[in-house]
């Protein structure tokens, strides 16, 4: 069975820092890792996917970067703000169809 | 148009009461999941159909817990006999995910909040 590390648990950056969230993956029959985004009172809503034939994807403030030998994967947030403040989740596949194993979740907070 | 639908947005039941919750996924989309997510805790997966293929219920806590879903739409999750630590925010989502095929996009519902008194 699939498991997906996530880390850290919480975050909190200041304005205009950079968030580091973290996910490690044990095994996957193929490559997909999407991080999605939960706003309190809101189901999680998809953020940012990759598909690493690349080893980065760079959306506006937000990039993926993948090390498929170390089956780990990262989001980085450039200049966060305080409307980026929600708790992240990464994932990765589990099984042969679409099915998809969430870390446990890291809450940012970023103070103006 | 119209994305994922739970309802109720809130339950509040008594230990040992049996539990509804009701997903109106998004036309069309073949694919939906339940959820379970508690306080602090990532998103547990609980079962997952696909068309008209046999459900996916690996996810299943236990056999107090079941889904069904009619027409390859309406999906409604049960909870026989609740406990207290059943207390939860229930997530339903879909995705069109043609069957075989990798993952597409899930579009996740606001939840349905259980809490067992």
């Amino acid at each position: 069975q699939q498991q997906v590390k996530q880390s850290p648990q919480s975050l909190i950056v200041q304005k205009g820092g950079i968030s580091i969230i973290n996910c490690a993956y044990e095994n996957t029959a193929f490559d997909y890792f999407p991080w999605y985004q939960q706003f309190p009172g809101k189901g999680p809503a998809l953020l940012i996917a990759i598909r690493p034939d690349v080893s980065e994807k760079k959306e506006g403030r937000f990039t993926i970067s993948f090390n498929k030998s170390a089956k780990q994967f990262s989001l980085h947030i450039m200049d966060s703000q305080p409307g980026d403040s929600a708790t992240y989740f990464c994932a990765a596949p589990s099984g042969g169809y679409n099915k998809l194993i969430f870390g446990a979740g890291t809450r940012l907070a970023v103070h103006p | 148009g119209a994305g994922v639908s739970q309802s109720p947005s809130n339950k509040v039941t008594e230990k040992g009461k049996d539990v509804e919750l009701r997903c109106d996924p998004i036309s069309g989309h073949t694919a939906l999941y339940w959820y379970r997510q508690s306080l602090g805790q990532g998103l547990e997966f609980l079962i997952y159909f696909q068309g008209n293929s046999a459900p996916d219920k690996s996810g299943l806590p236990s056999d107090r817990f079941s889904a069904e879903r009619t027409g390859g739409s309406v999906s409604t999750l049960t909870i026989q006999r609740t406990q207290q630590e059943d207390s939860a925010v229930y997530l339903c989502a879909s995705s069109l995910a043609p069957a075989g095929l990798s993952t597409d996009t899930q579009y996740f519902g606001p939840g349905t909040r259980l809490t067992v008194l």
